[in-house]
């Protein structure tokens, strides 16, 4: 079956750092990959949707300067949270879907723990 | 826009039915998911309706009413590794995104 691979699992870095999280499509190519957030108890917020070769696209309330995507290669989606603050702190996970083998379904990354201290 | 509403909690006892419950609102509407997911875990996928009527999938079963905007998701024979948290998501038929419900947590007794 498809796999969605996303690393690290977990992170821990102080205030005022970058961290990045990639996410990779192991056996298949997704033009398109979507980035959730998910605090506490909370379902999960989708982000920005991350285009191979062109600029993602952000949610409203997003900020693109701090959470930079970069979507370089149909298997290589990266978050880069700029300049963390203990507010970044959450469950971030990403999901490619694989259209048009299989359009119904989105496949999730194992997500990310980042807690900034 | 869209709006996807499920209540935050339920229980029941092990052995039993449950029925999750999810009404939404969409401005274009190309199918519905059920995830299941436990703590610190991502999502797993459990149904996927973009039909109206009844899916089985084992104990689970999920239903859609695209008239009504209501899908439901039918746990049977519930057991104790049921208690998680249950996500219905609808995806945009313009943009392919999958926008999430507040979720379900639902905790399952002995």
């Amino acid at each position: 079956g498809a796999v969605v691979s996303q690393h690290p699992s977990w992170v821990i870095c102080k205030s005022g750092t970058s961290v990045k999280i990639e996410c990779r499509s192991l056996d298949f190519q997704a033009t398109t990959m979507f980035w959730y957030r998910q605090f506490p108890k909370q379902s999960l917020m989708l982000m920005a949707t991350s285009n191979e070769g062109s600029k993602a696209t952000y949610e409203q309330g997003v900020e693109k300067d701090k959470f930079l995507i970069n979507h370089a290669s149909l298997t290589l989606s990266t978050l880069t949270v700029t300049s963390a603050h203990p507010e970044d702190s959450s469950f971030y996970i990403c999901s490619a879907g694989i259209p048009p083998r299989d359009p119904t379904e989105a496949f999730f990354g194992q997500g990310t723990r980042l807690t900034v201290v | 826009g869209q709006n996807i509403d499920q209540p935050t909690e339920m229980t029941a006892t092990e052995g039993a039915i449950v029925q999750i419950n999810c009404t939404y609102q969409t401005s274009g509407f190309n199918g519905l998911f059920w995830y299941q997911q436990h703590a610190g875990e991502a999502p797993t996928f459990l149904s996927y309706n973009v039909l109206d009527g009844l899916e089985e999938k084992g104990r689970f079963s999920s239903f859609l009413s695209r008239s009504k905007g209501y899908s439901y998701l039918l746990l049977k024979e519930l057991q104790m590794k049921d208690s998680a948290s249950y996500l219905c998501a609808v995806r945009d038929l313009n943009t392919d995104k999958l926008i999430f419900g507040t979720g379900t947590r639902l905790q399952v007794f002995p």
